[in-house]
């Protein structure tokens, strides 16, 4: 059964530190999407690639918030410095050619004190 | 860019009874809509799916409804049971074959009582 792969699936660390979260795709899975999930505001799309290109990033706030694909297998989202309003449950998900499905991953758990 | 609205925000019924969540949408172009399944602590998962050229889809005790000239569309669960309880989240995208990204309602949580 091929999942989504996140880690860590929990994070707790102080305002101002750097936090580096991680997802595996389902292999040939070629799009892969980071959602943001809060009570407030519900589940938000940060940023999203395809072919390992970034497509849409205008959910992400810039100046502290970067996400990149080293390669196929890894989709990276960094938050630089960290505050205590990025406390969410952050997931990934990825998605096919073949049919528009989204599959996420079990998510990070982010708290920042 | 599209806007999704969902409601109830909250829905209780008795198990064994039927519940109905429902969504609007902005974009009449949006084309793919799927609704997610998340049970407490744990991540969303599909449940049911419906593209634009389709105006019901049905899997056992769940069925979706899209009408496209009102711009919504609704989930129906029937014969509730217990393990049906959890935040179900509607969603909308311009997709037309390969994953595309998609916009979220704010969730509906249910809560099926004994």
């Amino acid at each position: 059964d091929a999942r989504v792969t996140q880690t860590p699936r929990h994070k707790v660390t102080e305002m101002g530190q750097e936090v580096t979260m991680r997802c595996q795709p389902i292999l040939g899975h070629n799009t892969v999407f980071w959602y943001r999930q809060t009570m407030m505001q519900g589940l938000e799309l940060l940023a999203y690639f395809r072919n390992r290109a970034p497509l849409d990033d205008s959910g992400m706030p810039k100046d502290r918030f970067s996400a990149e694909m080293p390669d196929a297998t890894l989709a990276t989202l960094k938050i630089q410095p960290s505050e205590p309003r990025d406390s969410a449950v952050y997931f990934c998900a990825s998605g096919s050619e073949a049919k528009n499905i989204q599959y996420f991953g079990a998510g990070t758990r982010l708290s920042v004190l | 860019g599209e806007n999704v609205e969902q409601h109830p925000s909250t829905l209780s019924v008795q198990e064994g009874d039927s519940a109905v969540i429902k969504c609007t949408y902005s974009d009449s172009a949006s084309n793919y809509f799927p609704w997610y399944k998340q049970e407490l602590g744990k991540r969303p998962q599909l449940i049911i799916d419906i593209r634009s050229n389709v105006g019901e889809k049905k899997d056992q005790r769940i069925a979706v409804t899209l009408n496209k000239t009102a711009k919504h569309f609704s989930l129906h669960i029937t014969e509730t049971q217990p393990e049906d309880s959890a935040v179900y989240f509607c969603a909308a995208s311009l997709g037309t074959g390969t994953a595309s990204k998609l916009t979220f309602g704010t969730g509906t949580r249910l809560q099926v009582t004994l």
